[in-house]
């Protein structure tokens, strides 16, 4: 079984620049989330879908940051304009039934 | 809020001794706890998942067990190993996990 699919897997812009980031779960998962992780904490949710709706935005700082699930398989998490303190590795999970969560390799971002 | 802590932050141990990594999480009325291992670099590999109606999950050389009148639980690994060298990281909760910001193993040879 395939497991969660991210990319890049490293990127580097500058401060005010935008950048997107692609996630594609495992087949048949219908739940999908999106982690920031700062360095030296825990990974922080984003946001979930379930299939292609948001169930919970509600730390996802949407003056800068959007995410869509389209036809409920992959998605895109994207940051404009990005600060110095979006630095982070940036997680995407999948999961079958909402217990165990499955995550992907994550997208290391700099912001200079 | 849940606030979920673990300590030591960093832990260096000979290969063969056993390991024993805690976690404790202020709200006590959990859906699930999991155990993730993370490698530098890479994303979270599940390890256990306790459903909050469990006490312990086993698998291999590690156990997990869960108190949830006391807030806390304890991952075990059984004669470590140098690819045992990791961060471990407990998240507890049910769509909505809360993650502790791990504890960063060193197994020596």
């Amino acid at each position: 079984e395939a497991g969660v699919a991210q990319s890049p897997r490293y990127k580097i812009i500058e401060k005010r620049q935008s950048v997107a980031f692609w996630c594609n779960p495992i087949s048949g998962h219908a739940t999908l989330y999106w982690y920031q992780q700062i360095l030296g904490q825990g990974p922080k949710l984003l946001i979930q879908f379930q299939n292609n709706g948001v169930v919970d935005d509600s730390q996802l700082p949407k003056d800068r940051f959007s995410a869509e699930r389209l036809k409920g398989v992959d998605s895109t998490l994207k940051i404009q304009p990005a600060k110095l303190e979006d630095s982070a590795v940036y997680l995407c999970a999948s999961s079958l039934t909402g217990e165990e969560q499955y995550f992907g390799p994550g997208t290391r971002l700099t912001v200079t | 809020k849940q606030e979920v802590t673990q300590i030591p932050a960093a832990l260096s141990v000979p290969e063969g001794e056993n390991l024993v990594l805690n976690c404790s999480f202020t709200d006590s009325a959990i859906y699930n706890l999991q155990w993730f291992r993370q490698d530098p670099g890479k994303g979270l590999t599940s390890l256990l998942l306790i459903q909050s109606s469990q006490r312990e999950q086993t698998s291999g050389r590690l156990n997990a067990s869960l108190d949830k009148s006391s807030g806390r639980s304890t991952l075990y690994i059984a004669a470590s190993q140098p690819g045992d060298s990791a961060t471990y990281l407990c998240a507890v909760g049910d769509y909505k996990l809360s993650f502790g910001a791990g504890t960063t193993v060193t197994v020596r040879a």
